[in-house]
């Protein structure tokens, strides 16, 4: 069973467009983060939830947008892509203290053409 | 605020050459320290992690870490590395005042055959 899983992998979408990216954990976390990597590997926190509660956004466009249904869910919505969104987006969970890590998901490429 | 300095983007060793991968870090406050490993095209992965207790951590696989608080790094070595710990190793500053772990640029490790 996968961990923490994102759907799709890859993403190629034209400028404009409005995309989803979906992710889901298994681990019983209480707080879910979105993680933007971009071209030379730096990460930079997006969003964090803990319990379907909003407690982390960092200066994001409004484009961007995190939905959880759930604990277990945090879903990220992109409205109007541009060509720098293009990146790979991770989601991680953690228990709350941080204590044990984060458990990073496999990432989603998403390329803007 | 906390901060992550990872001095070298790039280190290339021969294979079963010892390594050591450098981390300092700022913070006015207590911290947690760890280490993700990234395979490429995948997620990151937690090597190892400072919390408190004994300033020498180890993972499972041979790495190994040392918290140096007067110093402020938490540098990562190996006495000898294997083809396969070619990945992209990320530094990361935590703590129990923080809301989210902040990750250094990353230092990309080549193990030469």
């Amino acid at each position: 069973d996968t961990a923490v899983s994102q759907t799709p992998k890859y993403l190629v979408t034209q400028m404009g467009n409005d995309k989803s990216i979906k992710c889901e954990q298994n681990l019983g976390h209480d707080t879910m983060y979105w993680y933007k990597q971009d071209s030379k590997k730096f990460l930079k926190i997006m969003f964090s939830y803990n319990n379907k509660e909003l407690i982390i956004n960092e200066t994001v466009p409004n484009r961007f947008s995190p939905k959880s249904p759930d604990k277990a869910h945090l879903n990220l919505h992109i409205n109007s892509l541009e060509l720098g969104d293009s990146a790979v987006y991770f989601c991680a969970s953690s228990e709350m203290t941080q204590n044990y890590g984060y458990t990073f998901g496999s990432g989603t490429r998403l390329t803007v053409v | 605020a906390q901060s992550v300095t990872q001095l070298d983007s790039q280190v290339p060793v021969f294979e079963e050459a010892p390594v050591e991968l450098r981390c300092n870090y700022s913070s006015s406050v207590s911290v947690y320290l760890f280490w993700y490993v990234q395979y490429p095209n995948q997620g990151l992965q937690l090597l190892l992690k400072y919390l408190s207790g004994s300033t020498l951590v180890e993972s499972i696989n041979g790495f190994e870490a040392e918290f140096n608080k007067s110093q402020t790094s938490f540098h990562l070595r190996k006495p000898s590395v294997h083809i396969s710990d070619t990945a992209e190793y990320f530094c990361a500053v935590g703590g129990p005042s923080y809301d989210k772990v902040i990750f250094g640029p990353g230092t990309s490790l080549s193990v030469i055959p």
